[in-house]
């Protein structure tokens, strides 16, 4: 059971590149979540979805988009990127907005 | 807005005893959950207990236990028996009940001495 999957593990991007960070989850789970996480901080919500179809916004979601176009998968784009998109990015999932969530391995990218 | 606060930026035991990470937050909430997650140096975020506000019992799982003090807004989590595996970054997390975002600390880096 591989639960959250993401890929790349690592990625370097110039200024002004688009990239997808890719997750899928193997649990029929419902919500799925994109958080970054910069160094020596907390995680922020970037985008999550309660299912196929329905995203939302979350506290930092500037300079990305999402989709969900199956229960299984939901990936971030990044369509022009910056510096301060440098950072480790988390996908999650749940099976309920009060259940516990699922990590992910994380990709750290880094812009330059 | 809501707030969580790690006032220990790195904290370290000797293996087999027993040490409490801290965590304050900041709402006008009633009803929410806290939690703590474990961050291995793998990356991978673990969840290692919750707490539902309107349970006056603190939550405990098998080594890891926490002391949730609601009207102190604190809620600290307490290893007993450190081994070496607990090594890791530790976050405290917050949410309200009726909203999906988490609100996370800065986390503690807990170093395991052998």
């Amino acid at each position: 059971n591989a639960g959250v999957t993401q890929t790349p593990k690592f990625r370097i991007l110039k200024i002004g590149q688009s990239m997808t960070l890719q997750c899928t989850q193997d649990m029929n789970h419902n919500y799925m979540y994109w958080y970054r996480q910069d160094p020596g901080m907390g995680l922020k919500l970037i985008y999550y979805s309660v299912g196929a179809g329905i995203t939302d916004k979350g506290e930092v979601p500037n300079g990305y988009n999402v989709s969900r176009s199956t229960t299984e998968d939901f990936p971030l784009r990044l369509e022009l990127a910056a510096p301060s998109q440098t950072s480790v990015y988390f996908c999650a999932s749940s099976d309920g907005y009060n259940s516990p969530l699922h990590f992910g391995n994380g990709t750290r990218l880094t812009v330059t | 807005a809501q707030t969580v606060t790690q006032s220990q930026p790195e904290m370290s035991v000797q293996e087999a005893e027993t040490v409490t990470l801290s965590c304050t937050y900041d709402t006008s909430e009633s009803d929410y959950y806290l939690f703590w997650y474990k961050q291995p140096p793998s990356r991978q975020m673990i969840l290692v207990i919750r707490q539902e506000a309107y349970k006056q019992q603190n939550a405990t799982e098998n080594r890891f236990s926490v002391n949730f003090q609601k009207a102190a807004k604190s809620f600290s989590l307490k290893i007993s028996d450190s081994q070496l595996g607990d090594a890791a970054m530790y976050f405290c997390a917050y949410r309200e009940d009726s909203n999906y975002q988490l609100i996370w600390g800065a986390g503690t880096k807990l170093i395991i001495k052998p």
